[in-house]
Order: C-alpha cells, then structure tokens, then sequence
C-alpha cells in the first residue's frame, strides 16, 4: 500500500545528542513537510521541501535540520541546539504544493 | 502574519448535527483545509475550500466565506466515532512559489451518547 511511514514510533534523546527522524513515503510525491506538534497546539512548520535537493525553512526551523537527497526520503535531524524538543513530530506529503498533505504515523520525542 | 481562531472545544449528542467555525486573517490565501486528528494519531485530511459556497461531502460539509475570513465544518448525524480535533488550515504563498500550510489549535469534539 502508498503511504507516508515514520519511524520510530517513540525515541529518546539524552541532553546534547542528536537525533534523527526517518520519513519515507512511496506515492512518488513532490513535496514533503514536517510539523512539530504541542499539546493543546497546532501544527507548526519546521521544513518543507518541494523538490530533491532543495528544502526550506518553516516557522520554527531554529535547532533543526534536514537532507532531501532522495524524492522518497526527508529526514529531519533534531540537534543539541534544540532546547526544547519534546513534541510530537509530524511528517507529510502532497503530489504537488496546492494539492492536500498527507499525514504519516508520527514520531514522539522526549527527553531522558 | 497568520492568524487562525477556532474555538478550543466543543460538546454535542449522537446523532445531532455540530458546526465547528474557523476564522483566518492571514497575508494571502490559496485555500483552506479541514483536518481529523483521533488523539495520538496523525491529522487526516476532509475537505478543501478555494472558493466561495458550501462543499458536501457525505456527513461533513464546509463552508467558506473569502471576504469575511470564515469557514466553518459542519457535521451530521454524529456518531462516537467522530470524537477528536479537528484542525483548520489555510493555505498561503510561501517563498520561491511554493505554499504552506497554518494550522489553527484545533477544536476537540466529545460526542456523547
């Protein structure tokens, strides 16, 4: 079946390690996204991507990173500079920017 | 900026009909989106709304008024199973042509029996 897979489920970061969320999805979808989730919050943008090797930054992008290497493939990397990275991450994608996204399992990150 | 108001949550009865509003001031807009998210799970796609008038989709419908900043979701017939947030999000022009996505904090629904 097409789909948008995240993996892990739940992972854990000890103080001033990265860490780094695999999204992967197969329905041959230009552009690609990932949100960061809070409880009782929105979704709000970290990067998008709308074509391999090219990427931007959303509204919170600060202490983040990400490749888009593969048109398949957008991992996000959460590094030591992200102070706050327990959330809930979200990653998505669209056949192209105006259509609908598409939403993977997620992955839930917290702090040891 | 963008801002996106939706009321934090909202009660209604099995079998009743429930309208969750959504109101947007945004620089630009290119559309907007309703999203279901069950909790701990990830948000799933209802209805898109670019232009002005009422999108019926089986049990959920939405609207869109572009001049006042408004669209609401309506759905019918409730059933448990429609427990959750929905999410309202109103897509704009984002840099080198592309677009992005600003999502309201959603309206938790509990549908009693």
């Amino acid at each position: 079946d097409g789909g948008i897979t995240q993996s892990p489920k739940y992972l854990f970061r000890k103080e001033g390690q990265n860490v780094t969320l695999s999204c992967e999805q197969n329905l041959n979808h230009d552009a690609m996204y990932w949100y960061r989730q809070d409880p009782g919050q929105g979704l709000r943008l970290i990067y998008y991507s709308q074509i391999v090797n090219d990427f931007q930054k959303g509204d919170i992008a600060e202490g983040y990173s990400v490749s888009r290497e593969k048109k398949e493939s957008f991992p996000l990397t959460v590094t030591s500079a992200q102070k706050n990275p327990t959330a809930f991450y979200l990653c998505a994608s669209s056949s192209r920017a105006a259509q609908p996204q598409h939403f993977g399992d997620g992955t839930r990150l917290s702090i040891l | 900026g963008q801002n996106i108001d939706q009321p934090t949550e909202m009660t209604a009865t099995e079998g009743a009909i429930v309208q969750i509003n959504c109101t947007y001031q945004t620089s630009g807009f290119n559309g907007l989106f309703w999203y279901q998210q069950h909790a701990g799970e990830a948000p799933t796609f209802l209805s898109y709304n670019v232009l002005d008038g009422l999108e019926e989709k089986g049990r959920f419908s939405s609207f869109l008024s572009r001049s006042k900043g408004y669209s609401y979701l309506l759905l019918k017939e409730l059933q448990m199973k429609d427990s959750a947030s929905y999410l309202c999000a109103v897509r704009s022009p984002g840099g080198a042509g592309s677009y992005q996505l600003t999502f309201g904090k959603g309206t938790k629904l509990s549908v009693i029996p």
